[in-house]
């Protein structure tokens, strides 16, 4: 049982440079997260998905776009990478109204 | 996590007991949620509590909710060095038939011989 798999584990990008980070996972969850963490912050809430086919801004969305591909896959993109976009980025996936489930983290240097 | 806070560093001698205390701003949070981090790790669900209980106790963990001060804090007993980790409280906050969670900072338990 794999849970909540991201891709890649470490990335390093170019300012202005795009990506793309994936996250899938196999527990047939409704809800889906994309968080960031930064030291000092705690995890901020980026985009979510409540269903597959609705996604909703969180708390600091601004520099992101996210695309729930089906129920199980829930992707993260920065089209023009920043240097304040460097940090660990976490998905996660919960049944409302138990415990989410996070993925193992990406973390993201921008330079 | 600006609506949720915690104190960032707690140290604790190896066999006392730990405290974490976080402060929540939603009056109408369902559940309130720990969540263990170890270095270079995801976060881990330890333990959660329903807005209508005032406590929950799971083996060394003890929960305590004041609904009235929105204080929720996370004890661990006997507190061990493989405790040592950050510890993030969260909110969760939903609505149409879905829920997000709202973290706080962490805190970070450092435990010493």
């Amino acid at each position: 049982n794999a849970g909540v798999t991201q891709t890649p584990k470490f990335q390093v990008l170019k300012t202005g440079q795009s990506m793309t980070l994936q996250c899938a996972q196999d527990m047939n969850h409704n809800s889906m997260y994309w968080y960031r963490q930064d030291p000092g912050m705690g995890l901020r809430l980026i985009y979510y998905s409540a269903s597959e086919g609705t996604t909703d801004k969180g708390e600091v969305p601004n520099g992101y776009n996210v695309s729930r591909l089906n129920k199980r896959e829930f992707s993260l993109r920065l089209e023009s990478a920043a240097p304040s976009q460097t940090s660990v980025y976490f998905c996660a996936s919960s049944e409302v109204p138990a415990e989410a489930f996070f993925g193992q983290g990406t973390r993201l240097t921008v330079v | 996590g600006e609506d949720v806070e915690q104190s960032l560093f707690l140290s604790v001698r190896e066999g006392d007991s730990s405290v974490i205390n976080c402060t929540y701003t939603d009056s109408s949070s369902t559940y309130l949620y720990w969540y263990k981090q170890e270095p270079g790790a995801g976060l881990q669900l330890l333990t959660y509590i329903f807005s209508n209980m005032d406590m929950k106790q799971d083996q060394r963990l003890t929960v305590l909710l004041n609904k009235k001060d929105k204080h929720l804090s996370l004890r661990i007993a006997d507190t061990q060095t493989g405790d040592s980790a950050i510890y993030f409280c969260a909110e969760s906050r939903g609505s149409g038939g879905y829920n997000k969670l709202i973290f706080g900072a962490g805190t970070r338990l450092a435990v010493h011989p």
